[in-house]
């Protein structure tokens, strides 16, 4: 069975510095793994997924995240964040027909 | 225009009452699917469907229902609406139901049961 864990459900970081959210997953076939973020009221928008390839993913608005198969991590990272980054995100791991999604973690960023 | 939408955005109601979630893409994708997320915002697969086809139904109660008149739309219809009902439910969509394929997610609509 395929799962995702999400260590930190909540990371409160400054502005401008940078952050780590990080999430394990667990699956005993081909992974292809995703994150997504959630801004207040709003659905799911997709930042980044590794499918195949290269270990480091780059996405939208600064993120990457690096596939560890070793380690079976999927780590997401910003090198220097902003307020506007506030937001759930989450991380998740697919099957066929669905997304086994980890628990979320809430980014705070602070002035 | 919106990718996918979903009518309402808020729905409230009371304990008993049967009430429906309309969900449209409009990307032209074969599969779409609706999510449940709670009030820790733990989200959830409900059902999947692939060409108006029932492909996954997650254990989900007999009183939730969903309906595919056609690809493009997947309505959710529940009856008999209990207060652990209440969460933001999340239809999404994409071009087949593999595992590889990014799902496109619409805004949520909001369900409280009174």
């Amino acid at each position: 069975a395929q799962s995702v864990t999400q260590l930190d459900s909540q990371v409160p970081v400054f502005e401008e510095a940078p952050v780590e959210l990080r999430c394990n997953y667990s699956s005993s076939v081909s992974v292809y793994l995703f994150w997504y973020v959630q801004y207040p009221n709003q659905g799911l928008q997709l930042l980044l997924k590794y499918l195949s390839g290269s270990t480091l993913v780059k996405g939208i608005n600064g993120f990457e995240a690096e596939f560890n198969k070793s380690q079976t991590s999927f780590h997401l990272r910003k090198p220097s964040v902003h307020i506007s980054d506030t937001a759930e995100y989450f991380c998740a791991v697919t099957g066929t027909y669905k997304y086994i999604f980890g628990t979320g973690t809430r980014l705070k960023v602070l002035a | 225009d919106t990718a996918v939408s979903q009518t309402p955005k808020y729905l409230v109601t009371q304990m008993g009452n049967d009430k429906s979630i309309k969900c449209e893409q409009n990307l032209g994708h074969d599969t779409m699917y609706w999510y449940k997320q709670d009030s820790k915002k733990f989200l959830k697969i409900m059902f999947s469907y692939n060409n108006k086809e029932l492909i996954i139904n997650e254990t989900v109660p007999n009183r939730f229902s969903p309906k595919s008149p056609d690809k493009a739309h997947l309505n959710l219809h529940i009856n008999s609406l209990e207060l652990g009902d209440s969460a933001v439910y999340f239809c999404a969509s994409s071009q087949e139901g593999e595992a590889y394929n990014e799902q496109f997610f619409g805004p949520g609509t909001r369900l409280t049961v009174l």
